[in-house]
C-alpha cells in the first residue's frame, strides 16, 4: 500500500496565523489526494479533494496544493475553529491509505 | 448527499468477530464509493477496505486481508463490515463512509457515519 508522511505531527500557532501541512507520498499519485478536518467527538469533514479542489462550503482560507508525491494544505487566517487533527489520504489506487495526522493547537 | 447511520457500539471477546452494518439513505446507494475506516484510541484514521457496490468487487487494506470481508445489500441500502479473529487492538471506533465514484481508486468521503465504537476485552 501507499504510505502517506504528514509533516509536522503537531503544529502550535495562533488565531491569524498563517499555517502551512505537508503531505508526502511513496510513490507518485498525481493529484489524487483529500484533506480531512477532525475533531474529537464528530466525524472527520473533508476539505479538499483533488490536491486542490475546495469541497463546497469550506471556507476560503483553506487551500491545497502539489502533485505526485508532496502536497501542502494551507490555513491563510487560522479562526479558533480551525483547532484540529488534519489528515491528508491518498485515492491513487483501489486501496486508499491516511497519513498519520497534524494536531494543530493553540499556542 | 448521503446521509449514513450505523449500528451500536459492541463489546467482543478476543478471537471473535465483529460485524457492523451502515444504512445509507438519501440517494441512489450503487453509484458511490463506499469504505470502512477505523480510529483506534489516541491514533490516526486508518483506511480499511472499501467496495462500489454497482462494482461488487471489494478492496482491502493489506494490513486486513484475510481478517476482514465488506460487502453491501443494495435491497437494503446497506453497507457490512466484518472482522474477524479480533485482538485488544482492535479496540476503535468505525466509521463508513461515502463518497463520489472514482472508477480504479478508493475514493474521497464527503459523507460520514456517526462511528461504532468496538471494544475487545477479555
Amino acid at each position: 500500500d501507499i504510505q502517506m508522511t504528514q509533516s509536522p505531527s503537531t503544529l502550535s500557532a495562533s488565531v491569524g496565523d498563517r499555517v502551512t501541512i505537508t503531505c508526502r507520498a511513496s510513490q507518485n499519485i498525481s493529484t489524487w489526494l483529500a484533506w480531512y478536518q477532525h475533531k474529537p467527538g464528530k466525524a472527520p469533514k473533508v476539505l479538499i479533494y483533488k490536491a486542490s479542489t475546495l469541497e463546497s462550503g469550506v471556507p476560503s482560507r483553506f487551500s491545497g496544493s502539489g502533485s505526485g508525491t508532496e502536497f501542502t494544505l494551507t490555513i491563510s487566517s487560522l479562526q479558533p475553529d480551525d483547532f484540529a487533527t488534519y489528515y491528508c489520504q491518498q485515492y491513487h489506487t483501489n486501496r486508499g491509505t491516511f497519513g498519520q495526522g497534524t494536531k494543530l493547537e493553540i499556542k | 448527499q448521503v446521509q449514513l447511520v450505523q449500528s451500536g457500539a459492541e463489546v467482543k471477546k478476543p478471537g471473535s468477530s465483529v460485524k457492523v452494518s451502515c444504512k445509507a439513505s438519501g440517494d441512489s446507494f450503487s453509484t458511490y464509493v463506499l469504505s470502512w475506516v477505523r480510529q483506534a484510541p489516541g491514533q490516526g484514521l486508518e483506511w480499511m477496505g472499501g467496495l462500489i457496490p454497482v462494482f461488487r468487487t471489494p478492496h482491502y487494506a493489506q494490513k486486513f486481508q484475510g481478517r476482514v470481508t465488506i460487502t453491501a445489500d443494495e435491497t437494503t441500502n446497506t453497507l457490512y463490515m466484518d472482522l474477524r479473529s479480533l485482538t485488544s487492538e482492535d479496540t476503535a471506533l468505525y466509521y463508513c463512509a461515502t463518497g463520489p465514484i472514482s472508477v480504479g481508486r478508493s475514493g474521497w468521503y464527503n459523507d460520514w457515519g456517526q462511528g461504532t465504537r468496538v471494544t475487545v476485552s477479555s
